[in-house]
This record gives structure tokens, sequence and C-alpha cells, in this order.
């Protein structure tokens, strides 16, 4: 079955231990994103990638940090998460093609205490 | 900057009745894709329909169908015999076409629709 597999689903945490939420896809696809979801702010993009080895910063990269090593995986990773990381995070891919959608995982919630 | 509005925050329908959401975007460019999104209580993003900027004709699945109107630059959702399991959260997004982060989604805020039985 292709699909966007995340994990945790669920995380509570503490300020400053560092987490790393994974993010695999199965579908062989060339781009990966990470967006968060807040309430009043909608969906906003922390960061993406192209392709292996190749990373850029989306709107909101501030405190995260993303690694792109093998095609099928694109973990996010908060160094020393604080309060303000808390949030409802997607992972999405989508083939080479331009006009094709994305796939979304089905979320990760994480709070940060 | 592209932008993205959702002037319903929320929404009900009568199950069996037609609901229409609606969606306006703002963008110079002339050519992209837009897109509904359910985000049922599970908080899965489910892609509803999807509309190519550069074909005249409304896209259509099943139940959903939109008008898209360019030149006003509308976008909005009729769901159709609204059925119990379509309550959730309705996102309409936007993305530039052509290669790059272009792809990157810009969403509105979201539309929460509530079925009543």
């Amino acid at each position: 079955e292709a699909q966007v597999t995340q994990n945790p689903r669920y995380l509570i945490t503490v300020t400053g231990k560092k987490l790393t939420v994974t993010c695999s896809q199965n579908m062989n696809h060339e781009y990966m994103s990470w967006y968060r979801q807040d309430p009043g702010l909608g969906l906003r993009q922390i960061y993406y990638s192209m392709n292996v080895e190749v990373t850029d910063k989306g709107d909101v990269p501030e405190g995260y940090k993303v690694s792109r090593k093998e095609k099928r995986n694109f973990p996010l990773i908060l160094e020393s998460p604080s309060p303000n990381q808390t949030s409802l995070y997607f992972c999405a891919s989508s083939p080479g093609g331009s006009n094709q959608p994305q796939h979304f995982g089905d979320g990760t919630r994480l709070s940060i205490l | 900057a592209q932008t993205v509005t959702q002037s319903q925050p929320e929404m009900s329908v009568q199950e069996a009745e037609t609901v229409t959401l609606s969606c306006t975007y703002d963008t110079s460019e002339s050519d992209y894709y837009l897109f509904w999104y359910k985000q049922p209580p599970s908080r899965q993003m489910i892609l509803v329909i999807r509309q190519e900027a550069y074909k005249q004709q409304n896209a259509t699945e099943n139940r959903f169908s939109v008008n898209f109107q360019k030149a006003a630059k509308s976008f909005s959702l009729k769901i159709s015999d609204s059925q119990l399991g379509d309550a959730a959260m309705y996102f309409c997004a936007y993305r530039r076409r052509g290669a790059g982060n272009n792809r990157k989604l810009i969403w509105g805020l979201g539309t929460s629709l509530a079925v009543n039985p």
C-alpha cells in the first residue's frame, strides 16, 4: 500500500530534550516536505527536500533541522524543543512531476512542556 | 505573495442535502493548481479534489465538485447528498505550477463542516 508513515503519532516531552520525528514513504517520491498546523495559522511549511541530499528552508524553519540521506526518509529534528513548537506536524511527499498532488502522513501531535 | 481565504469558519448541512464551501485566492500567476483537502477528526489530510488552472472544465469526483472561476479567483467546493462521514475540516490550498519549491502548498484556514442527521 502506498503511504507516508510518520512516527510517533503522539509525543509529550520537555523543553530542551532532543527529539526526532521520522517520516518514510514507499512511493519512490523525489519531493518531501514538513508542515506544522496551528489553530488560526493554518499549515505552514517548515522544510522541504527536492531529492536526496537536497534540502531547503520553508516558511518557518527556526528551531528545526532535517536530513535526506535516503530517498524514502525525511526526518524532522528538534535539537532543543521549546513550548512554541507544540503543534501538529505533517510530512508530505510527491513524485517528480509538478502536477502530482502531495500525499500526507497521518500527522504527529507534539506537546513540549 | 499568494494567499488563500476561506471566509466560512463553520458550516452545517443536513444529511442528504447539498452544501457549498467557499474559497478565494490571490495570485499573479496564470498557471497553478487548486486543491480541496479534508481533515476528519482522525487528523489525516485527505485529498478531495484538485483543479488545474489551465483547464476550464470544473473538476468532479463522485459527490464532490468545484466551481472554478479563474477571473474571480474563486474555487468553491460543492458536496452533494451529504453524508455523516463528510463531517470534517475542509481546507482549500493553492500551488504554483512548475519545478522547484513551487510544490509548496499555500493553505486557507479551513471550514469546519458539521453534518446533521
